[in-house]
């Protein structure tokens, strides 16, 4: 499985956009690109993923680079409740996920 | 959305003792588990994948013997930690994807709340 690498931490403000960046140069061609996040002490909540096109959900959007060696995790109006660590990996056809050590996100009210 | 749960949420038990955990998918079937340990302020590490009907496979340095797994029906997994020890007091959190659609294309995975072991 490919290695991802994402900043440690970033820092948003309340209802402001948070773009989240994720490498992944090593990714092959079936890979997937998925995104999780994680609250204290709860399991982690699927985000969302994708192959190759953008990706829309309710939740947030995928912008997948054109050499798919990177992508980026839009959340279009940052809340409170979206303060966790957010986990890019990507997985092939065995569903077996990777976590590394993801991105701590703040937000500020 | 589908639905994983695990019981027991957390557990202390004495050193030494066997510590059972479970994790279910309660809408949907699963032939495919994972389990995975996380440690204070650190990331998830895979342990081993549940197989329904069959062993289950562990990753590197995790001691199978150690961390039993059993995955006896399409909705139930356990993990038994034998002959815990405090340093295996952790948060154990199982898994189970969606189904691949037809078309073969990945589906999202289900987390579990997680289980938190404590042992003195």
């Amino acid at each position: 499985d490919a290695k991802t690498t994402q900043p440690n931490s970033m820092e948003s403000n309340e209802e402001e956009p948070v773009h989240l960046p994720c490498n992944h140069s090593t990714i092959s061609g079936t890979d997937y690109i998925h995104w999780y996040r994680q609250l204290p002490s709860q399991g982690p909540e699927y985000v969302i993923h994708g192959l190759t096109s953008n990706v829309n959900n309710r939740m947030a959007s995928l912008a997948i680079a054109e050499d798919r060696k990177s992508s980026t995790l839009i959340l279009h109006r940052a809340t409170l409740r979206d303060a966790a660590v957010y986990y890019c990996m990507t997985g092939g056809a065995t569903n077996k996920l990777i976590f590394g050590t993801g991105t701590l996100l703040a937000v500020q009210p | 959305g589908a639905v994983v749960s695990q019981h027991p949420s957390w557990v202390i038990c004495k050193s030494g003792t066997s510590v059972k955990i479970e994790c279910r998918s309660l809408d949907f079937q699963a032939t495919t588990m994972f389990w995975y340990r996380q440690f204070p302020k650190q990331s998830l590490m895979l342990m081993a994948t549940s197989n329904e009907g069959s062993k289950a496979t562990y990753e590197q340095g995790v001691e199978k013997d150690k961390f039993l797994i059993n995955h006896a029906s399409l909705t139930l997994s356990t993990l038994t930690v034998t002959s815990a020890h405090p340093e295996d007091s952790s948060f154990y959190i199982c898994s189970a994807p969606e189904r691949r659609t037809s078309s073969g294309k990945a589906g999202e995975q289900y987390f579990g709340p997680g289980t938190r072991l404590t042992v003195t």
